[in-house]
């Protein structure tokens, strides 16, 4: 059974920081991983899509690596803003059906 | 081009009720999944539709059922309502079943059980 990590639970940085935000997957037979973010009381923004043949993709300020030999992702978001403060939440689709299992995320704070 | 809809965004429920969540996905997109989102259990996979058809379920009890109408949009059911189903109801579209794409989301029913 496919299990996802993120560490750690909560994470507070100054404004202007680059910061990286860790998920873990304990199988590697996936198809795609994806990352999104929730801010409170909202649905789910997509912020990147990595194909298992791929090893990143970038939006923005945002960057998405993918080593599923290790079972591992990590997001890097640039010259962090307090706009960038929610929950990001990471999710692997480990049967091509669009069944995602979503890590239990990672939620960030901003400081001005 | 507007996004996934789901209506309503709030409602309150007593135990023993039923409730009907709606879903609309994004236009041209005809797989629409449904996922159950709790602090004590994050995120869980309720079920996905395509083609008006249940294509995948997870593991829930069967007073969850869906169904999806020949223009993709999707109804879920929840019947005999406990107060462990107080949860955000997100519903998720993607253009095709087994394409592995991505996965667009609603803002979620609230739904409170009292």
């Amino acid at each position: 059974k496919q299990e996802v990590t993120q560490i750690p639970a909560a994470l507070s940085v100054p404004e202007g920081e680059n910061l990286v935000l860790n998920c873990s997957f304990t199988d590697s037979a996936i198809y795609n991983l994806q990352w999104f973010r929730q801010d409170p009381g909202k649905g789910l923004t997509s912020l990147l899509l990595i194909q298992s043949s791929q090893r990143e993709q970038t939006s923005g300020r945002l960057n998405a690596s993918l080593d599923k030999s290790s079972g591992r992702s990590t997001l890097y978001i640039a010259a962090s803003q307090p706009g960038d403060s929610a929950t990001y939440l990471c999710a692997v689709d480990d049967s091509g059906n669009e069944k995602l299992t979503f890590g239990t995320g990672t939620r960030l704070t901003i400081i001005p | 081009k507007a996004g996934v809809t789901q209506t309503p965004r709030y409602l309150i429920k007593t135990r023993g009720q039923q409730v009907t969540l709606s879903c609309s996905p994004i236009s041209g997109h005809r797989s629409v999944s449904w996922y159950q989102q709790t602090p004590g259990q994050g995120l869980q996979f309720l079920f996905e539709y395509f083609s008006e058809t249940q294509r995948n379920k997870g593991n829930f009890p069967g007073r969850f059922s869906g169904r999806q109408f020949s223009n993709s949009r999707s109804e879920m059911n929840v019947s005999t309502l406990e107060l462990g189903d107080s949860a955000l109801y997100l519903c998720a579209s993607s253009l095709l079943h087994g394409g592995a794409g991505e996965l667009f989301f609603g803002e979620g029913s609230r739904l409170t059980v009292l």
